[in-house]
C-alpha cells in the first residue's frame, strides 16, 4: 500500500534552469493537488488536476509554471527558468474524490515533498 | 476570498502541559475543516470536522468546530516531546476544489 510518492526528495538548480518534480498518487486516486510551502508559511494551493485535465490552476503563477497529470505515469510540476524565489518545499497530495465533492469529503494523502533549492 | 487564520503562530510548552490551538476561517459555503500534523515530512491527517459542537477525540488530541463563530480548536493534553510539530488547519468550501490551509502553529514541547 504505497502512499503518495514524490521524487526527487531534494533538487538543486541554478537560476535559469528547469525543475521537474514528480508525483505518483496513491493507487486508484485520480485527483492530484500540488502545494508550495515556504518557511513559516502554510501550504499554498497551486493546482488541482484529474487524469489528463487541469481543473483549477488558480494558485499557480501564469508564467514559468506548468503541471500535467497524464493518463499513464506520474503528475509533473514543471518550473522553467527557476529563480531564487522558487526555493521552497513542494508537496503533492492525492485523493479518490475532489476535496469539495458533495457526496464525500476525503482527507488528502500527502507525499513527503520535494525541497527545491535554487542557487 | 477564502481565508484561514491560525493562532498562535508558535508556542513553546513543557511536557505535561495542555495546549489549545485556534483556527478561524472565512469560506464560501463551508463543507469541512481538517487538522493536520506536520513533522519533518508530509502532513498527516488528524481530524475532519463537519458539524458544530461535536468533539472528535483521538488519544490526547481532541477538536471541536463552531460553525456559528467560524472557528475550531485543537486541544492536546499532557503534551509530550513527540507532539512537537506544525499543526495545520484547512477548510474546504463549495467554490474551490481544494483545501485552503492556514499558516500553521509551530508547537515545541520541551522535556
Amino acid at each position: 500500500n504505497a502512499g503518495v510518492m514524490q521524487n526527487p526528495r531534494h533538487l538543486v538548480r541554478r537560476r535559469g534552469q528547469e525543475a521537474r518534480l514528480r508525483c505518483s498518487p496513491v493507487k486508484g486516486h485520480s485527483h492530484v493537488y500540488w502545494y508550495r510551502q515556504l518557511p513559516e508559511e502554510g501550504l499554498k494551493f497551486m493546482v488541482y488536476l484529474q487524469k489528463e485535465n487541469i481543473i483549477d490552476e488558480s494558485g499557480m503563477p501564469k508564467e514559468r509554471f506548468s503541471a500535467e497529470f497524464p493518463k499513464e505515469g506520474p503528475s509533473i510540476l514543471r518550473i522553467q527558468q527557476v529563480v531564487r524565489g522558487d526555493s521552497a518545499a513542494y508537496f503533492c497530495a492525492s485523493s479518490p474524490l475532489a476535496a469539495g465533492a458533495s457526496s464525500y469529503n476525503s482527507p488528502l494523502h500527502f507525499g513527503n515533498g520535494t525541497r527545491l533549492t535554487v542557487t | 476570498e477564502d481565508k484561514v487564520v491560525q493562532s498562535p503562530l508558535s508556542l513553546v510548552v513543557h511536557e505535561g502541559d495542555t495546549v489549545t490551538l485556534n483556527c478561524s476561517y472565512e469560506v464560501t459555503n463551508f463543507r469541512s475543516l481538517l487538522w493536520y500534523k506536520q513533522e519533518k515530512k508530509a502532513p498527516t491527517f488528524l481530524f475532519m470536522l463537519t458539524s458544530s459542537g461535536i468533539e472528535k477525540k483521538s488519544g490526547r488530541l481532541s477538536s471541536i468546530l463552531d460553525k456559528k463563530e467560524l472557528f475550531s480548536i485543537l486541544n492536546i493534553t499532557a503534551t509530550q516531546t513527540g507532539d512537537s510539530a506544525i499543526y495545520l488547519c484547512a477548510v474546504v468550501g463549495d467554490n474551490n476544489n481544494d483545501m485552503r490551509f492556514g499558516a500553521g502553529t509551530r508547537l515545541t514541547v520541551k522535556p
